[in-house]
């Protein structure tokens, strides 16, 4: 099983190009989530889905939508990135309310 | 937005001591609390999920505690190795909330041979 894969694992975009993370898990897990990880402030959720189509905001969504496009798959997309974007990525899955396992992270850079 | 904090921030130990950091979370609505150790240039793995008041796991030389009405958990490390050195992160999850998970900043522990 491969678990969590996120791609791409990195990515340099200009200030106003769009671009989609994209998520997939093999475990048959329920939920799904996206976090950014920025220097001083831990995990910060963006989007979650608590199950194949729902999804609901986190703490912070700006300049993101989502798509949980069937159980296995979750994407991010950025239609407009700017530097404040400039993070790293983890997608995340759960079976409802237990742990979570994370993918690698993608590392993306906005100039 | 939740508030879930840690503390210390961050904490240097010699080796063979022993340790803890306390993770803060609201004490009403309580649904699950987690723990998981981020280790440099990899991803966070789970180390504990605890949903009963009063509830201790342990793994290894890892332990925690958890007070869901005063609204805290504590981790504790027995002999700490430099192996040990990672992030330890605390998520709150609110019930109702779909599995919501709100994360802590974490606290850094670096073990000294």
């Amino acid at each position: 099983n491969a678990g969590v894969t996120q791609t791409p694992k990195f990515q340099v975009l200009k200030t106003g190009q769009s671009m989609t993370l994209q998520c997939a898990q093999d475990m048959n897990h329920n939920s799904m989530y996206w976090y950014r990880q920025d220097p001083g402030m831990g995990l910060r959720l963006i989007y979650y889905s608590a199950s194949e189509g729902t999804t609901d905001k986190g703490e912070v969504p700006n300049g993101y939508n989502v798509s949980r496009l069937n159980k296995r798959e979750f994407s991010l997309r950025l239609e407009s990135a700017a530097p404040s974007q400039t993070s790293v990525y983890f997608c995340a899955s759960s079976p409802r309310g237990e742990k979570l396992f994370f993918g690698s992270g993608t590392q993306l850079s906005v100039l | 937005i939740l508030n879930v904090e840690q503390s210390p921030q961050s904490l240097h130990v010699q080796e063979g001591d022993s340790t803890n950091f306390t993770c803060s979370f609201p004490s009403s609505n309580f649904y699950a609390l987690h723990w998981y150790r981020w280790e440099t240039a990899k991803s966070p793995e789970a180390l504990f999920v605890m949903t009963l008041n009063g509830d201790e796991k342990k793994k290894g030389r890892i332990s925690a505690t958890l007070n869901t009405k005063e609204g805290y958990s504590y981790l504790y490390i027995k002999g700490s190795q430099p192996e040990d050195s990672a992030t330890y992160l605390c998520a709150f999850t609110e019930g109702g909330s779909n599995y919501k998970l709100t994360f802590g900043k974490g606290t850094l522990l670096t073990v000294n041979p």
